[in-house]
């Protein structure tokens, strides 16, 4: 059964903290992306990566960071950094030659307490 | 910069209606423009993605326009039924892999 899943579906942190979301991926798709949603607002991209060891930063990248030590995993840390960091994050996957039809995880709702 | 413009204000209409909801697109016209779905809570699934020199396309109870002078996409639902009711969020691609999206219009379909 091929997908992508994300955990903790529901995350609360203190202030301060460094936070780590997971996502993991069995599809065998080369490219992940992490994105960020807040009400009434589209999905940002935050980070992304084409290929193992390698990672771009995306629109709103400053407080995040990330790491591809595998093709299926993406995981992505909010620190301490990160001014506003309550909000909906989502990851996905495509192909490498098909980057149009991205398929997301279930996300994960971070709440800042 | 390119922006995603979609109608903020949820829609409501009858079953059997067909449901319409308009993308506006700023600055030069994208190679395509995609539609995802998305429920409460969940993540986006894709549903269609139309080519700058597709007029029109079809899947099933869908059909999506793309009218390059206008700057503006519309997508359809034919006999609507309460399970279309989510959030539907249109899509394009600037360069390499940094996609914009629009913030989404929530359709409901009344029984």
């Amino acid at each position: 059964d091929g997908g992508i899943t994300q955990s903790p579906k529901y995350l609360f942190r203190k202030e301060g903290q460094n936070v780590t979301l997971s996502c993991e991926q069995n599809l065998n798709h080369d490219a992940m992306y992490w994105y960020r949603q807040d009400p009434g607002q589209g999905l940002r991209l935050i980070y992304y990566s084409q290929i193992v060891n390698d990672f771009q930063k995306g629109d709103i990248a400053e407080g995040y960071s990330v790491s591809r030590e595998k093709k299926e995993s993406f995981p992505l840390t909010v620190t301490s950094a990160q001014k506003n960091p309550t909000a909906f994050y989502l990851c996905a996957s495509s192909k490498y030659d098909s980057p149009d039809t991205q398929y997301f995880g279930p996300g994960t709702r971070l709440t800042v307490l | 910069s390119q922006k995603i413009e979609q109608n903020s204000e949820a829609l409501n209409i009858q079953e059997g209606k067909t449901a319409t909801l308009t993308c506006n697109y700023t600055n030069y016209s994208p190679a395509y423009l995609q539609w995802y779905r998305q429920d409460p809570g969940r993540g986006p699934v894709f549903l269609l993605l139309i080519r700058e020199n597709e007029k029109e396309k079809r899947k099933e109870r869908l059909k999506v326009t793309f009218d390059t002078t206008l700057k503006q996409s519309l997508f359809h639902i034919t006999a609507s039924q309460p399970a279309d009711s989510a959030t539907y969020l249109c899509v394009r691609r600037n360069y390499g892999q940094n996609f914009v999206f629009g913030p989404g219009t929530r359709l409901s379909v009344l029984p």
